[in-house]
């Protein structure tokens, strides 16, 4: 089984500061790693996700997560973030078995507030 | 792109209904998911299934139950709705470890 933790519920930062959300995971097996967004009244869309390969993963508005094994974190970062980017984050783990329903474990979410 | 469909936004039911959330995916895909999201619980897995006619509970199944009697179309069911029942509902189709996720339906329960 896997678990997902992310340590902030709430992130208030000013527009164009950097950010980082925080996600640390525990598994028994191997996992993939997502980040996911859900803009208001609006369902999840998938953000970025490493699946092998280099463990510093890009989305294409900007933010950016590396994949940490040693600590088992895959934290979420920004440089500079504009009004828009303001939404509810998930960090999520898949254990993928290749046969098998492959279900995704969330964590609680990490609602990012933009100060003007 | 991949397109699920939930088929209400929206839904007001009484206590003790039978409440039946409907999610269609468009992909072919074996896998499909029931989640719920509360404020500060995140998303919660209900049920999934892997296959037409198989299904499997997830984290919370109690109060549930689900049916796949085609690939592309998961049905979640609420046998007797109850107020702790209200919730956004999302469905989800995967492949390849990547889920894809409908609009959600906002269910109270009066």
């Amino acid at each position: 089984a896997q678990s997902v933790t992310q340590l902030d519920s709430q992130v208030p930062v000013f527009e164009e500061a950097p950010v980082e959300l925080r996600c640390n995971y525990s598994s028994s097996v191997s996992v993939y790693l997502f980040w996911y967004v859900q803009y208001p009244n609006q369902g999840l869309q998938l953000l970025l996700k490493y699946l092998s390969g280099s463990t510093l993963v890009e989305s294409i508005n900007g933010f950016e997560a590396e994949f940490n094994k040693s600590q088992t974190s895959f934290h979420l970062r920004k440089p500079s973030v504009h009004i828009s980017d303001t939404a509810e984050y998930f960090c999520a783990v898949s254990a993928y078995s290749g046969g098998g329903a492959d279900g995704l474990t969330f964590g609680k979410g990490t609602h990012l507030i933009i100060q003007p | 792109d991949v397109k699920v469909t939930q088929s209400s936004r929206y839904l007001v039911k009484r206590t003790g209904e039978k409440v039946f959330l409907e999610c269609v995916q468009d992909m072919d895909h074996e896998n499909m998911f029931w989640y719920r999201q509360d404020p500060g619980l995140g998303l919660r897995l209900i049920y999934f299934s892997y296959d037409v006619k198989m299904k499997e509970k997830g984290d919370i199944p109690e109060g549930y139950s689900v049916s796949r009697e085609k690939k592309e179309r998961f049905s979640l069911i609420l046998e007797s709705a109850s107020t702790n029942q209200t919730s956004m509902y999302l469905c989800a189709s995967s492949w390849g470890g990547r889920a894809f996720f409908g609009q959600g339906t906002r269910l109270t329960v009066v």
